[in-house]
């Protein structure tokens, strides 16, 4: 059974740099493509980014220039970099994977990020 | 104008059929992408229903109930996720995904309550 579990701060200054860490079990990493997935609150869901094992990455365009995503095979984790965070970056944090090609078909709980001014 | 628009909201009575719809703008032809369908219930995180092009790629995602399917409206560049025999526990936000453009795009989501 695959489980992903997301970690961090809950609380991030603004302008500062927001990182998570997702923890997957169950899998191998190399098995899928690895998404962060954000919801603010009131608001729909929000695709940040697709990362393969290989350490290519795919961003949403309006948030490209702030994020950095990279997996760490040994510790089997991916993690997600957002800097110059603003309120706007408030929202609960997913983690989610699948197989590539095909979407995501697995989240982690998900971890809620406050930007505070 | 979004790429994908999905009413804000939606009612049924338990034992419904229940359609919800996912339009595309124009200009993108529904024909041409593969719908993914996500179920979110307050405070939990979303949960695959399942995704529809049609093609050999098509699957319900484990464990869920096959009253849940996919379809498509070509008429109305539209794709449709259907619950047959709406239940209580079906009450939840539901979104349409496609990848467009290089990235992946949610639709807004509709939250159905059951009646």
């Amino acid at each position: 059974q695959v489980q992903l579990q997301e970690s961090g701060p809950g609380l991030v200054k603004a302008s500062e740099t927001l990182s998570l860490t997702c923890t997957v079990s169950g899998v191998s990493i190399t098995s899928y493509q690895w998404s962060w997935i954000r919801r603010p609150a009131e608001k729909g869901l929000e695709w940040i980014g697709d990362v393969y094992f290989s350490g290519a990455s795919d961003h949403n365009p309006a948030l490209t220039s702030r994020v950095t995503m990279s997996v760490d095979m040994s510790k089997s984790q991916v993690s997600l970099k957002l800097r110059s965070v603003t309120a706007a970056d408030t929202a609960t944090y997913y983690c989610a994977g699948g197989q590539v090609g095909f979407g995501v078909d697995v989240w982690g709980q998900g971890t809620t990020v406050t930007v505070s001014s | 104008q979004a790429v994908l628009t999905q009413p804000s909201s939606l009612s049924a009575s338990p034992g419904a059929a229940v359609s919800l719809t996912c339009t595309f703008r124009s200009g993108i032809d529904v024909a041409a992408y593969r719908i993914y369908w996500y179920q979110q219930k307050a405070g939990s995180p979303p949960q695959f229903l399942l995704r529809y092009k049609p093609d050999p790629g098509d699957q319900l995602g484990s464990g869920v109930p096959s009253r849940f399917s996919g379809f498509k409206d070509a008429s109305a560049n539209a794709g449709i996720l259907l619950i047959s025999g709406v239940q209580s526990e079906d009450e939840a936000e539901y979104f349409c995904v496609i990848y467009h453009g290089s990235a992946w795009v949610f639709g807004g989501g509709t939250k159905l309550t059951v009646l």
